[in-house]
C-alpha cells in the first residue's frame, strides 16, 4: 500500500491565484481529513468527509477554501483566490472507521506558499 | 475551552540518552489519547493509541503513559538515535472524534 498520497509536495504561486491541493486517500478507508499546520497554530482540521460526504467543514477558514470528494479515491482542496496568510504546510488524512483503536495515516503534506 | 499542552516546547539529549516528554490535557470527555512522530517535511506517524482505561502501551523504544485522573501522558524515549529527531505531537480525541493536537515537542538528538 503506498499510504496517502498527496500532489504536488510543493506550490508556490502568488497572491489571487487558484490552489488545488490533491489527495489519494488509502484504498478501502472511509474517512478523509484535511488538515492545515503552521507554526503558530499547529496542526488544524479543516473538513472531513465520510464515504465522500463532508461532514464537518466547520474548521474552513473562510469561503475561500472549498473541499471536494467526488469519489471514494479523491479528494481536492482549493483555494480561490490565495493569500499570503493561507502559506502553510496542508496535510490529507484518511482512516478505516473511527473507533479509538484506528489511527489516522497522513500523507506527506503539501507545502504551500502564497508570495 | 479543551486543550492540550505539551512540555517542554523543544529539547536537545544526547544520543544514547533517554528523555520523557510531557502533555496535559483538559479534553473532556475523553475517548483515547494519541502520540504521533513526525519527520521534518512529513506527515505524522502514530507511534500509540490509548483509551482511557490503558496505563500504559509501548511500541519499541517509545513507551507511552496515561493517568486519566490527573489528565497526564508521558512519551518516554529509551536509548535515543539520531533518527528519534522528530517533533512529538500529543494529541487527545473526544466522544465524537474530535481530535485536539498539542503544540508538539521538537527533540534534537545529538552523536
Amino acid at each position: 500500500d503506498a499510504g496517502v498520497i498527496q500532489s504536488p509536495r510543493h506550490e508556490v504561486t502568488e497572491m489571487g491565484q487558484e490552489v488545488t491541493l490533491r489527495c489519494k486517500p488509502i484504498s478501502g478507508h472511509d474517512y478523509l481529513f484535511w488538515y492545515r499546520q503552521t507554526m503558530m497554530r499547529g496542526l488544524e482540521l479543516l473538513i472531513y468527509f465520510n464515504n465522500n460526504v463532508p461532514i464537518d467543514d466547520s474548521g474552513m477558514p473562510e469561503d475561500r477554501f472549498s473541499a471536494k470528494m467526488p469519489n471514494a479515491s479523491f479528494s481536492t482542496l482549493k483555494i480561490q483566490p490565495s493569500e499570503p496568510r493561507d502559506s502553510a504546510v496542508y496535510f490529507c488524512a484518511s482512516s478505516l472507521g473511527t473507533a479509538p483503536l484506528y489511527g489516522y495515516t497522513f500523507g506527506s503534506g503539501t507545502r504551500l506558499t502564497v508570495v | 475551552k479543551n486543550q492540550v499542552e505539551q512540555s517542554p516546547q523543544s529539547l536537545i539529549i544526547l544520543e544514547g540518552k533517554n528523555c520523557t516528554l510531557q502533555c496535559n490535557y483538559t479534553v473532556s470527555p475523553f475517548s483515547n489519547l494519541r502520540w504521533y512522530k513526525q519527520d521534518t517535511g512529513r506527515g505524522p506517524v502514530s507511534l500509540t493509541i490509548m483509551t482511557f482505561s490503558e496505563n500504559t502501551k509501548s511500541n519499541g523504544r517509545y513507551t507511552a503513559t496515561l493517568d486519566a485522573d490527573t489528565k497526564q501522558s508521558s512519551l518516554h524515549i529509551t536509548a535515543s538515535q539520531l533518527s528519534d529527531s522528530a517533533s512529538y505531537i500529543c494529541v487527545v480525541v473526544e466522544y465524537g472524534n474530535k481530535l485536539v493536537f498539542g503544540a508538539g515537542t521538537i527533540l534534537r538528538v545529538k552523536s
